[in-house]
Protein backbone atom coordinates (compact mmCIF):
# COMPACT_ATOMS: atom_id res chain seq x y z
CA UNK A 1 0.00 0.00 0.00
CA UNK A 2 0.96 3.51 -0.40
CA UNK A 3 2.78 5.02 2.27
CA UNK A 4 5.37 7.81 3.43
CA UNK A 5 8.60 7.64 5.75
CA UNK A 6 10.14 10.84 6.94
CA UNK A 7 13.21 11.57 9.54
CA UNK A 8 12.91 10.76 13.04
CA UNK A 9 12.96 14.25 15.26
CA UNK A 10 13.07 16.32 16.66
CA UNK A 11 15.24 18.52 14.89
CA UNK A 12 17.17 20.92 16.43
CA UNK A 13 18.68 23.88 14.87
CA UNK A 14 20.44 27.03 15.39
CA UNK A 15 18.60 30.85 13.82
CA UNK A 16 20.09 30.70 10.34
CA UNK A 17 21.15 27.65 9.35
CA UNK A 18 20.66 25.25 6.63
CA UNK A 19 17.86 23.17 7.24
CA UNK A 20 16.37 19.54 5.57
CA UNK A 21 14.19 16.89 6.44
CA UNK A 22 13.95 14.03 4.47
CA UNK A 23 10.64 12.29 2.93
CA UNK A 24 10.55 9.23 0.96
CA UNK A 25 7.48 7.82 -0.58
CA UNK A 26 5.85 4.20 -1.67
CA UNK A 27 3.50 4.56 -3.69
CA UNK A 28 1.75 2.82 -7.42
CA UNK A 29 1.06 5.52 -10.06
CA UNK A 30 1.99 9.15 -9.78
CA UNK A 31 0.99 10.66 -6.73
CA UNK A 32 0.93 14.64 -5.67
CA UNK A 33 2.82 15.05 -2.80
CA UNK A 34 2.82 18.02 -0.06
CA UNK A 35 4.52 19.71 3.02
CA UNK A 36 1.83 20.30 5.85
CA UNK A 37 3.01 22.83 8.90
CA UNK A 38 1.80 22.31 12.17
CA UNK A 39 2.59 25.78 14.28
CA UNK A 40 2.39 25.34 18.28
CA UNK A 41 -1.70 25.90 19.20
CA UNK A 42 -2.77 25.78 15.54
CA UNK A 43 -4.31 23.28 13.10
CA UNK A 44 -2.12 21.60 10.29
CA UNK A 45 -1.69 23.74 7.12
CA UNK A 46 -0.47 23.27 3.82
CA UNK A 47 3.01 24.80 3.26
CA UNK A 48 3.88 23.30 -0.09
CA UNK A 49 3.02 20.76 -2.73
CA UNK A 50 4.40 19.63 -6.19
CA UNK A 51 2.13 16.97 -8.42
CA UNK A 52 4.68 15.26 -10.73
CA UNK A 53 8.02 14.73 -11.24
CA UNK A 54 10.50 17.18 -10.97
CA UNK A 55 7.85 19.76 -10.21
CA UNK A 56 9.28 21.87 -6.97
CA UNK A 57 6.81 23.18 -4.30
CA UNK A 58 7.76 26.83 -2.59
CA UNK A 59 6.63 28.68 0.19
CA UNK A 60 7.93 31.01 3.06
CA UNK A 61 11.26 30.30 1.39
CA UNK A 62 10.91 26.26 2.03
CA UNK A 63 11.36 24.02 -0.82
CA UNK A 64 11.03 20.54 -1.83
CA UNK A 65 11.57 19.07 -4.93
CA UNK A 66 9.96 15.65 -6.48
CA UNK A 67 12.17 12.83 -7.25
CA UNK A 68 10.86 9.72 -9.21
CA UNK A 69 14.01 8.26 -9.54
CA UNK A 70 14.44 8.54 -5.30
CA UNK A 71 10.70 8.58 -4.32
CA UNK A 72 11.79 11.28 -2.13
CA UNK A 73 10.29 14.85 -1.67
CA UNK A 74 12.81 16.23 0.90
CA UNK A 75 12.04 19.65 2.59
CA UNK A 76 15.01 22.46 2.41
CA UNK A 77 15.27 25.76 3.68
CA UNK A 78 18.65 28.14 3.44
CA UNK A 79 17.98 29.84 6.75
CA UNK A 80 15.96 28.89 9.13
CA UNK A 81 14.15 31.12 11.62
CA UNK A 82 12.84 30.32 15.54
CA UNK A 83 9.22 30.98 13.95
CA UNK A 84 9.64 28.12 11.88
CA UNK A 85 9.99 26.13 14.81
CA UNK A 86 6.85 23.64 14.46
CA UNK A 87 5.78 19.98 12.96
CA UNK A 88 5.96 18.97 9.72
CA UNK A 89 4.25 16.57 7.99
CA UNK A 90 5.05 14.75 4.64
CA UNK A 91 1.96 13.76 2.89
CA UNK A 92 1.02 12.00 0.02
CA UNK A 93 -2.27 12.09 -2.50
CA UNK A 94 -2.40 9.01 -5.37
CA UNK A 95 -4.22 9.41 -8.23
CA UNK A 96 -7.09 7.44 -7.95
CA UNK A 97 -7.13 9.50 -3.99
CA UNK A 98 -10.36 11.15 -3.80
CA UNK A 99 -8.52 13.64 -1.97
CA UNK A 100 -7.61 11.55 0.81
CA UNK A 101 -3.66 12.57 2.05
CA UNK A 102 -1.67 9.73 3.64
CA UNK A 103 0.87 11.58 6.07
CA UNK A 104 4.31 10.50 7.15
CA UNK A 105 4.79 10.70 10.93
CA UNK A 106 6.11 14.25 11.52
CA UNK A 107 9.23 15.80 12.15
CA UNK A 108 9.44 18.08 15.56
CA UNK A 109 11.87 21.04 14.60
CA UNK A 110 12.88 23.41 17.09
CA UNK A 111 15.15 26.44 16.05
CA UNK A 112 17.00 28.39 19.13
CA UNK A 113 18.36 32.04 18.46
CA UNK B 1 -12.98 33.54 6.03
CA UNK B 2 -13.62 31.56 9.12
CA UNK B 3 -11.77 27.83 9.45
CA UNK B 4 -12.97 24.92 10.49
CA UNK B 5 -14.10 24.70 14.02
CA UNK B 6 -14.06 22.28 16.05
CA UNK B 7 -15.50 21.24 19.75
CA UNK B 8 -14.33 20.42 22.37
CA UNK B 9 -10.83 21.28 22.38
CA UNK B 10 -10.20 18.61 25.13
CA UNK B 11 -12.14 15.72 26.41
CA UNK B 12 -11.51 13.15 29.14
CA UNK B 13 -13.61 10.21 29.75
CA UNK B 14 -13.19 6.66 31.67
CA UNK B 15 -13.00 3.73 29.06
CA UNK B 16 -15.96 2.31 28.26
CA UNK B 17 -17.97 5.97 28.26
CA UNK B 18 -18.91 8.07 25.45
CA UNK B 19 -17.78 10.73 23.53
CA UNK B 20 -18.67 13.01 20.65
CA UNK B 21 -16.83 15.37 18.81
CA UNK B 22 -18.16 18.65 16.12
CA UNK B 23 -16.88 20.01 13.65
CA UNK B 24 -18.09 22.71 10.93
CA UNK B 25 -16.20 23.02 7.63
CA UNK B 26 -15.35 26.09 5.57
CA UNK B 27 -18.31 27.49 4.46
CA UNK B 28 -18.89 26.11 0.54
CA UNK B 29 -16.74 22.81 1.40
CA UNK B 30 -18.39 20.02 0.07
CA UNK B 31 -15.57 17.10 1.25
CA UNK B 32 -15.45 16.90 5.11
CA UNK B 33 -12.65 14.18 6.92
CA UNK B 34 -12.13 13.02 10.03
CA UNK B 35 -9.15 12.17 10.83
CA UNK B 36 -7.29 10.41 14.09
CA UNK B 37 -3.71 11.56 15.11
CA UNK B 38 -2.20 8.94 17.69
CA UNK B 39 0.58 10.78 19.94
CA UNK B 40 4.07 10.48 17.86
CA UNK B 41 2.15 9.25 14.68
CA UNK B 42 0.94 11.05 11.91
CA UNK B 43 -3.09 11.54 10.87
CA UNK B 44 -5.02 8.57 9.96
CA UNK B 45 -8.04 8.95 8.02
CA UNK B 46 -11.17 7.85 9.43
CA UNK B 47 -14.03 8.91 7.36
CA UNK B 48 -14.53 11.34 4.43
CA UNK B 49 -17.82 12.65 3.26
CA UNK B 50 -18.68 14.36 -0.31
CA UNK B 51 -21.58 16.12 0.62
CA UNK B 52 -24.06 13.95 3.44
CA UNK B 53 -22.63 10.62 1.80
CA UNK B 54 -19.74 8.61 3.08
CA UNK B 55 -16.72 8.29 0.00
CA UNK B 56 -14.27 6.61 2.39
CA UNK B 57 -15.14 4.95 5.59
CA UNK B 58 -12.72 1.83 5.82
CA UNK B 59 -10.12 2.77 8.40
CA UNK B 60 -13.84 3.56 10.59
CA UNK B 61 -13.83 0.91 13.39
CA UNK B 62 -17.74 0.51 12.93
CA UNK B 63 -17.98 -1.23 16.25
CA UNK B 64 -17.48 1.74 18.28
CA UNK B 65 -17.22 4.63 15.77
CA UNK B 66 -19.76 6.54 14.27
CA UNK B 67 -20.27 9.98 11.95
CA UNK B 68 -22.73 11.35 10.40
CA UNK B 69 -23.20 14.44 8.12
CA UNK B 70 -26.70 15.11 7.55
CA UNK B 71 -27.25 17.96 5.73
CA UNK B 72 -24.06 18.08 4.00
CA UNK B 73 -22.49 21.18 6.30
CA UNK B 74 -21.76 19.88 9.60
CA UNK B 75 -20.38 16.72 10.98
CA UNK B 76 -20.61 15.15 14.41
CA UNK B 77 -18.13 11.94 15.09
CA UNK B 78 -19.19 9.76 18.05
CA UNK B 79 -17.28 7.17 19.88
CA UNK B 80 -19.14 4.38 21.97
CA UNK B 81 -17.86 2.78 24.20
CA UNK B 82 -14.25 4.43 24.17
CA UNK B 83 -11.39 2.25 24.66
CA UNK B 84 -7.63 3.18 25.82
CA UNK B 85 -5.99 2.97 22.51
CA UNK B 86 -8.87 5.62 21.36
CA UNK B 87 -6.73 8.67 23.48
CA UNK B 88 -5.76 10.80 20.86
CA UNK B 89 -6.26 14.00 18.70
CA UNK B 90 -9.22 14.10 16.45
CA UNK B 91 -8.79 16.18 13.73
CA UNK B 92 -11.65 17.60 11.19
CA UNK B 93 -10.42 18.77 7.80
CA UNK B 94 -12.23 20.23 4.97
CA UNK B 95 -11.83 20.77 1.23
CA UNK B 96 -13.41 22.38 -2.00
CA UNK B 97 -14.96 19.04 -2.87
CA UNK B 98 -14.62 16.10 -5.83
CA UNK B 99 -13.14 17.30 -8.90
CA UNK B 100 -11.58 20.13 -7.18
CA UNK B 101 -9.30 17.84 -5.21
CA UNK B 102 -6.11 19.82 -5.38
CA UNK B 103 -5.19 18.29 -1.78
CA UNK B 104 -5.29 20.99 0.22
CA UNK B 105 -6.87 20.35 3.32
CA UNK B 106 -8.24 23.08 5.47
CA UNK B 107 -7.73 21.14 9.17
CA UNK B 108 -8.89 22.17 12.50
CA UNK B 109 -7.31 22.74 15.71
CA UNK B 110 -8.76 19.08 16.83
CA UNK B 111 -10.59 17.78 19.65
CA UNK B 112 -7.63 16.12 22.15
CA UNK B 113 -9.22 13.09 24.09
CA UNK B 114 -7.97 11.19 26.96
CA UNK B 115 -9.26 7.86 27.81
CA UNK B 116 -8.74 6.91 31.62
Amino acid sequence: GNSVTQMEGPVTLSEEAFLTINCTYTATGYPSLFWYVQYPGEGLQLLLKATKADDKGSNKGFEATYRKETTSFHLEKGSVQVSDSAVYFCALMDGGSQGNLIFGKGTKLSVKP
Amino acid sequence: EAGVAQSPRYKIIEKRQSVAFWCNPISGHATLYWYQQILGQGPKLLIQFQNNGVVDDSQLPKDRFSAERLKGVDSTLKIQPAKLEDSAVYLCASSLGRGKNTGELFFGEGSRLTVL
